[in-house]
């Protein structure tokens, strides 16, 4: 069984610039969320895909989004990158929504 | 809203010290509580949760609906329990699969020797 994996680790931007995340569920997960982490606070909550559909979302402007694949592997887009988007994503996977969400180790987004 | 509340951004105590690490939350309905745990270069994982009511690692945490609190608590820290801790919650769906964890800004336990 595998666990949560999140490509790239490290990535650097330029403000206005695209980027896209990605991550792999853990074998058997239907369930991906991700959140944004910026230095010195909690995970803040981004949306969730449950079966390959946006199943809650956020406080996050529409630049965010994502998709979720047939295989429940998923990815996290975000247009016109701005300064204030320097975070660590993290996934997290877990069989239907209110299961034990597990985490990946995160992609560090630097954006100059 | 839900909101999550760790009062303490550090935390310092001695081996064999008793800890308690506060948590406090708002949600007007019914709310999971966990606590999750990131040691230093490790993902973040979780360490336990309110309905299972259950010890892990030596760490217990009870649900106080009426003082919205969800405190950690271990009676003798180890060094090896040094790491960030964050309390989350999450909204009772009802079945919708719908996850969403709200977390405080954590707490981070150093254990001296």
């Amino acid at each position: 069984e595998t666990g949560v994996t999140q490509s790239p680790t490290h990535l650097i931007k330029t403000r206005g610039q695209q980027v896209t995340l990605r991550c792999s569920s853990q074998s058997g997960h239907n369930t991906v969320s991700w959140y944004q982490q910026a230095l010195g606070q909690g995970p803040q909550f981004i949306f969730q895909y449950y079966r390959e559909e946006e199943n809650g979302r956020g406080n996050f402007p529409p630049r965010f989004s994502g998709l979720q694949f047939p295989n429940y592997s998923s990815e996290l887009n975000v247009n016109a990158l701005e300064l204030d988007d320097s975070a660590l994503y993290l996934c997290a996977s877990s069989l239907e929504g209110e299961g034990e969400a597990f985490f990946g180790q995160g992609t560090r987004l630097t954006v100059v | 809203a839900q909101r999550v509340t760790q009062p303490e951004k550090l935390l310092s105590v001695f081996k064999g010290a008793p800890v308690e690490l506060k948590c406090n939350y708002s949600y007007s309905g019914s709310p999971e509580l966990f606590w999750y745990v990131q040691y230093s270069r490790q993902r973040l994982q979780l360490l336990l949760r309110h309905i299972s009511r259950e010890s892990i690692k030596g760490f217990t945490a009870d649900l106080n609906k009426g003082e919205t609190s969800f405190h950690l608590k271990k009676p003798f820290a180890q060094e090896e329990d040094s790491a960030m801790y964050y309390c989350a919650l999450r909204a009772n769906a009802g079945g919708t699969s719908y996850g969403k964890l709200t977390f405080g800004q954590g707490t981070i336990l150093t254990v001296h020797p």
